[in-house]
């Protein structure tokens, strides 16, 4: 069974632009969580997407946007860049909720904002 | 709140030695633990969750851990590590916000 896959991989924007990334879960699984991960902060929850809806939002910014599609691919979206948008972007898969249930993650995009 | 708390920055051990990595939580209601590492360039992998019944879990690799609900802690063992076990360890936490709380990470470095 192929794993979660996120694209792109790496991605270099400016100041002020926007960008969005791609994941898709692993067959079958129909939540989708979002991460960022920085040296400074760690791991840091975005938000969950279960069945096309927002099920679960961390504390960022209205910048920070995401969707569900019916097929449970699902997109991040990062309007109006800030340098300490740099990050690693990481999205995780499960069967149901995330609750007792393990995530399988992807391998991340590496946002890179100058 | 939740929170997880990883004391150690960084676990040196030898190889073929037991090794432990700490971690402690606070959550309301009845905690969902996970341990996940990480290799360089690389996602989360999922090694081993508690969710009820016995204290002592087993996981991938050869890894286990161990509930202890009076000092609300969960840390992560294996008897004998391997220089390959060389990752980032993260321990999380769900409770009742339904939302996974990571602690820091702590670095494993197993010399040969």
């Amino acid at each position: 069974k192929a794993g979660v896959t996120q694209t792109p991989r790496y991605l270099i924007k400016t100041r002020g632009q926007q960008v969005t990334l791609s994941c898709s879960p692993i067959s079958g699984h129909r939540s989708v969580s979002w991460y960022q991960q920085t040296p400074g902060q760690g791991l840091q929850f975005l938000f969950e997407y279960f069945s096309e809806t927002q099920r679960n939002k961390g504390n960022f910014p209205g910048r920070f946007s995401g969707r569900q599609f019916s097929n449970s691919r699902s997109e991040m979206n990062v309007s109006t860049l800030e340098l300490g948008d740099s990050a690693l972007y990481l999205c995780a898969s499960s069967y149901v909720l995330a609750s007792s249930y393990e995530q399988y993650f992807g391998p991340g995009t590496r946002l890179t904002v100058t | 709140a939740q929170s997880v708390a990883q004391p150690e920055d960084q676990v040196n051990v030898a190889e073929g030695n037991p090794l432990t990595v700490k971690c402690t939580y606070s959550v309301s209601g009845n905690p969902y633990l996970f341990w996940y590492v990480q290799y360089p360039n690389r996602g989360l992998q999922f090694l081993l969750k508690y969710i009820t019944g016995d204290n002592l879990v087993k996981g991938s690799y050869g890894f286990e851990a161990e509930f202890n609900k009076s000092q609300t802690s969960f840390h992560l063992k294996k008897p004998s590590a391997l220089v390959s076990d060389s990752a980032l360890y993260f321990c999380a936490v769900m409770g009742d916000t339904d939302k996974l709380i990571f602690g820091t990470g702590t670095r494993l470095q197993v010399f040969p």
